[in-house]
Formats: C-alpha cells, structure tokens, sequence
C-alpha cells in the first residue's frame, strides 16, 4: 500500500506567488517524521524541510513551511513568494517509526514550474 | 565541509553485467541509504548500512548488493543487470540514533542496454 500520497498534476506557478503542494500520509505508527526535498533537473535531491509527528507547531524554513494536520494525515508544503529557481520536482517522504530508523518513503512528486 | 558524493556520475552497462556504484558519506555521518529512482518515480528505498552491516532492506531482489567500509563509504552492486534497472541511484547519508535529514548525494544515473 502508497504511504505517501501525492497526487496532484503538474503546477505554473507565478513569480512572487504562494504555491501549496498537496502530501497525504498513511501510518499506524505514533512516532513518525515527515519531509520535503526538492529535486532540480540535476537529480540530486535537496532537504526543505522536517516535521516530526510529536512538533506541536509546524515546521517553517524560510519561504517553506509545513501545514501538518495530524488528524487528516496530511503534510502539505507551503512555498511563499516563489522564485524562479523554485521549478523543480518536489517530493514528500516519510520516516516510520522513531530517530533509529532512517528509512524514507517517498511519494511520486509534485513538478512546480515558475514562470515569469 | 564536502557533502555526499557519488561515482560516476553516469554509467552504460548491457543487459547481464555487473555494476559497482559507489558513495562517500557527508562528514561525521555514519549510515548510508541507497535508493533507485526509475523515471518519473519517487525514489525506492534499496538498503541502509550502519557499521558495516545491512541494516533494513526494502524490496528488492539478492541481485543487488552492498558494503560499508570502515570509513562509512559504501558500494552498491548489481549484478545480472536488467532493463528494469535503469534508473538514476541515489546515496543518502545520516547519523545514525538522530532525527536529522538524510543528505542525499547527486546521483548515478545507471542505463542498461
């Protein structure tokens, strides 16, 4: 079974504009960890951002933030005031289980255009 | 402070070889994931190493392989290369025991003919 979901199509965002990636998650475990990591054209695959399943608050890095609901199981990234160094593939992954255990799983990515 | 790399950067192999990708770690970690990324996919977890034994494993057959070295570097190999092996191959480093992100290196882009 997909334990990260993320399904939505290709995305143009404007310049300067807000953009809100959709992420759902699927775990029956209470200690868990949620990212973000942003992939360029290059290939490698670059850290946005981390939420562990105990923050009360959500995570914020910079112009990224993390919309976590808990209850909905739904990790939705936030990028504020888009750049054009922004278009990539953005994917969300998930850590089951506690720190030990650095496997990720990673849904299918969201591809984020920036236009001008 | 270098971060993880990877060699080579892109590799031709046919259909029946054998492959040896290789990974340094980021500076002070010791655990090394690897993971297949096929096109247009999330990348596949493959295994974890952690002084110097597999760790976890994700599902994928015997054909692939691993080793960490005393100084947490690691390889992986494939052998009886497929079609379905094509893909880019991802490193990523981490401490182990700590909440920290994994780092993940540029990548081998593997293509099997």
């Amino acid at each position: 079974a997909q334990k990260i979901t993320q399904t939505q199509p290709g995305m143009f965002v404007q310049e300067k504009e807000a953009v809100t990636l959709d992420c759902t998650y699927d775990t029956s475990d209470q200690s868990y960890g949620l990212f973000w990591y942003k992939q360029p054209s290059s290939g490698e695959m670059i850290f946005l951002i981390y939420q562990g399943s105990y923050d009360e608050q959500n995570a914020t890095e910079g112009r990224y933030s993390l919309n976590f609901q808990k209850a909905r199981k739904s990790a939705n990234l936030v990028i504020s005031a888009s750049q054009l160094g922004d278009s990539a593939m953005y994917f969300c992954a998930m850590r089951e289980g506690p720190y030990g255990n650095n496997r990720l799983a990673f849904g299918k990515g969201n591809q984020v255009v920036v236009i001008p | 402070d270098a971060g993880v790399t990877q060699s080579p950067t892109h590799l031709i192999k046919t259909r029946g070889q054998q492959v040896t990708l290789r990974c340094s770690p980021k500076s002070g970690h010791d655990t090394v994931s690897w993971y297949q990324q096929a096109l247009g996919q999330g990348p596949q977890f493959i295994f974890q190493y952690y002084e110097e034994e597999e760790r976890q494993r994700g599902n994928f057959p015997d054909r692939f392989s691993g080793h960490q070295f005393p100084n947490y570097s690691s390889e992986l190999n494939v052998n009886a290369l497929l079609l379905g092996d094509s893909a880019l191959y991802l490193c990523a480093s981490s401490v182990s025991g700590t909440k920290y992100e994994q780092y993940f290196g540029p990548g081998t882009r593997l293509t099997v003919t």
